[in-house]
This record gives C-alpha cells, sequence and structure tokens, in this order.
C-alpha cells in the first residue's frame, strides 16, 4: 500500500512566521505535489516536482516555496505566514503519469 | 478559469438509490480523467478513472461515463449506501503532463 504522510495534522501559527510541511512517501514515486482546498474551490496546486531538487510553480504559488532534498520527501514552506494562508494543505505522490495519492492533510490556523 | 465543473455543490440521494455525480470540462487536452472522494479531516482517496479512448468504465458500485462530444464526466453509484456520503472531486490530467486539475466537488449526502 502506498502510504504518504504528513508531519502535522492540526498545525496553529501566527501572522508572519515561517512554517514548515513535510510530506513522506515511501514508494519511491517520482512525483510529488503540494494542493491546498478551499471551500468552494476545490483542490489547487501549490507545487510539485518531478524529482530530487526540481520544482515546478503551479497555479498558485505566491507566498510558498518547496523544497525536495530527498526523493521520498517533498517540503512545503510558507516564508511569512498570512491569514489568507489558513487553509487545509494537502501533500500528494504519483509514478509517471499515473494516480496521485494523498496524504491526510494538514489543517493549518494562521492567526 | 475553471477549466473543470461540478455545478452541483451538493446532492442528497436515498439509500438504496442511485448517486449521479456531474463534471464538466473545457480542454480538449485532456485525456485521463478520474474522481477522488474525501471525507472531513483526510486526503482524498481515489476511486475510480477513464481514459479518454474509452467511454465507460465499471469498478462494483462505481461506473463512470465519458462523453467526449459534450465534455461530460459522470459518476454514477448504485445502490448508493450512507458510507458513501463525502465530498467527490472529479480531476483530469492533460496530455503529455503529470498535473491533475480538480474540480471544485460535489458534496454528496447518502440518507437512509
Amino acid at each position: 500500500d502506498v502510504k504518504v504522510t504528513q508531519s502535522s495534522r492540526y498545525l496553529v501559527k501566527r501572522t508572519g512566521e515561517k512554517v514548515f510541511l513535510e510530506c513522506v512517501q515511501d514508494m519511491d514515486h517520482e512525483n510529488m505535489f503540494w494542493y491546498r482546498q478551499d471551500p468552494g474551490l476545490g483542490l489547487r496546486l501549490i507545487y510539485f516536482s518531478y524529482d530530487v531538487k526540481m520544482k515546478e510553480k503551479g497555479d498558485i504559488p505566491e507566498g510558498y516555496s518547496v523544497s525536495r532534498e530527498k526523493k521520498e520527501r517533498f517540503s512545503l514552506i510558507l516564508e511569512s505566514a498570512s491569514t489568507n494562508q489558513t487553509s487545509m494543505y494537502l501533500c500528494a505522490s504519483s509514478l509517471g503519469t499515473s494516480t496521485q495519492y494523498f496524504g491526510p492533510g494538514t489543517r493549518l490556523l494562521v492567526l | 478559469d475553471q477549466q473543470v465543473k461540478q455545478n452541483s455543490p451538493s446532492l442528497s440521494v436515498q439509500e438504496g438509490r442511485i448517486s449521479i455525480l456531474n463534471c464538466d470540462y473545457t480542454n480538449s487536452m485532456f485525456d485521463y480523467f478520474l474522481w477522488y472522494k474525501k471525507y472531513p479531516a483526510e486526503g482524498p482517496t481515489f476511486l475510480i478513472s477513464i481514459s479518454s479512448i474509452k467511454d465507460k468504465n465499471e469498478d462494483g458500485r462505481f461506473t463512470v461515463f465519458l462523453n467526449k462530444s459534450a465534455k461530460h464526466l459522470s459518476l454514477h453509484i448504485v445502490p448508493s449506501q450512507p458510507g458513501d456520503s463525502a465530498v467527490y472531486f472529479c480531476a483530469a490530467i492533460p496530455y503529455n503532463t503529470d498535473k491533475l486539475i480538480f474540480g471544485t466537488g460535489t458534496r454528496l449526502q447518502v440518507f437512509p
């Protein structure tokens, strides 16, 4: 079974703080993705990565950065958290052009 | 610009009846379509998919239909069960990419 884990299920941060969200997959998948889910907007792609040290902007990359130093780990960084980044963050991985498998999500609240 | 649209934000169906969830898309370069199911406080889980070369794919109680000329996708669940109550997202993959484009989701409630 594919397993995608995210470091935190719930997180509360203050405006201006730097926030790290970690994602790890155990299936040797090449591709990893970060999404955010907001009511009425579905899932929107923030960043994705096809390989170690490679990253591509998704549809809403502003205010975020990512790091992929190892194949199994993909980190999302909020350089200076803002209240409009309060959301559910979902990580996914896939092998080539195939089904994406999602982690359980991190619900982030920025005060 | 929403390339994948789910125009019904919610749907309520009685247990045992058929649930039909609809999805429309605008990009003719999509060549693979998927449905995901999401429970609250959990990540989406893959349900069923269909390639653009097919018009139907069936897996147990779940059937996905694709009408390419209408750019329309639907998910049929029959018979519906209370455990099917969740948010359903359709998603599409453009040709030659690995990116998923998601719809906004439809909340299905199956009542006894």
